[in-house]
């Protein structure tokens, strides 16, 4: 069975220009998360779907982030325009309808601004 | 902020028995313990999870206390693979399915 698949792995822009990550997540899993891991700390949360609705969205910029899940599969997130300190790893994770709901990751991509 | 507890690094040797401790001391009732663990340049792993009782799966043991205010990850024959930062979470599984990470433990096993 295929784990979570995000793309691309690496991505390097100027400040200032716009930049699309994309995550397929676990066949069957309705729960999709955005994690943003800083260098040296933990994966914090920025979005959460169940289906195509986005459930909790409180820690995302939204002056310029945005995220999209059009038919509960595939999502997409988006930053315009980067900045400097957006340099990161951004994780995506999926997760089955259940109690323990456990959480599956992908490898990430990680973003460096320049 | 994390509710958990975690020394910031550990080494073991290859072939000896890894003990991740990790306290919890304001855990709830309806709050279970999962680990994970991230190696470099690497998505976060899930390994084990639990509420009250020891669970034991593939890749490692999970010991809670009584008192469920702390517990222990046992990675039973380290090898280098093990090599990561392990993550201890404590969450209400009835809850939306935020995880908090703290900063974790750096386990290094060493030949």
């Amino acid at each position: 069975e295929a784990g979570v698949v995000q793309s691309p792995r690496y991505k390097i822009i100027e400040k200032k220009q716009p930049v699309a990550f994309w995550c397929n997540p676990i066949s069957g899993h309705n729960t999709l998360y955005w994690y943003l891991q800083n260098l040296g700390q933990g994966p914090e949360l920025l979005i959460r779907y169940e289906n195509e609705e986005a459930v909790d969205d409180s820690q995302l910029p939204k002056d310029r982030f945005s995220a999209e899940r059009l038919k509960g599969v595939d999502s997409t997130l988006k930053i315009q325009p980067a900045e400097l300190g957006d340099s990161a790893v951004y994780l995506c994770a999926s997760s089955a309808t259940g109690s323990t709901n456990i959480q599956y990751f992908g490898a990430g991509t990680r973003l460096s601004v320049l | 902020d994390a509710k958990t507890t975690q020394p910031t690094s550990m080494d073991c040797a290859e072939g000896r028995a890894a003990n991740l401790p990790c306290n919890h001391s304001t855990i709830s009732g309806n709050e279970y313990v999962y680990w994970y663990r991230q190696i470099h340049s690497q998505g976060p792993q899930y390994i084990i999870h639990g509420l009250k009782n020891n669970e034991t799966n593939e890749m490692a043991s999970l010991i809670i206390t009584e008192d469920r205010k702390s517990s222990t990850l046992i990675l039973p024959h380290a090898t280098l693979r093990d090599t990561a930062v392990y993550y201890c979470i404590v969450r209400d599984a009835n809850q939306g399915g935020k995880l908090i990470f703290g900063q974790g433990t750096e386990l290094s096993v060493k030949p």
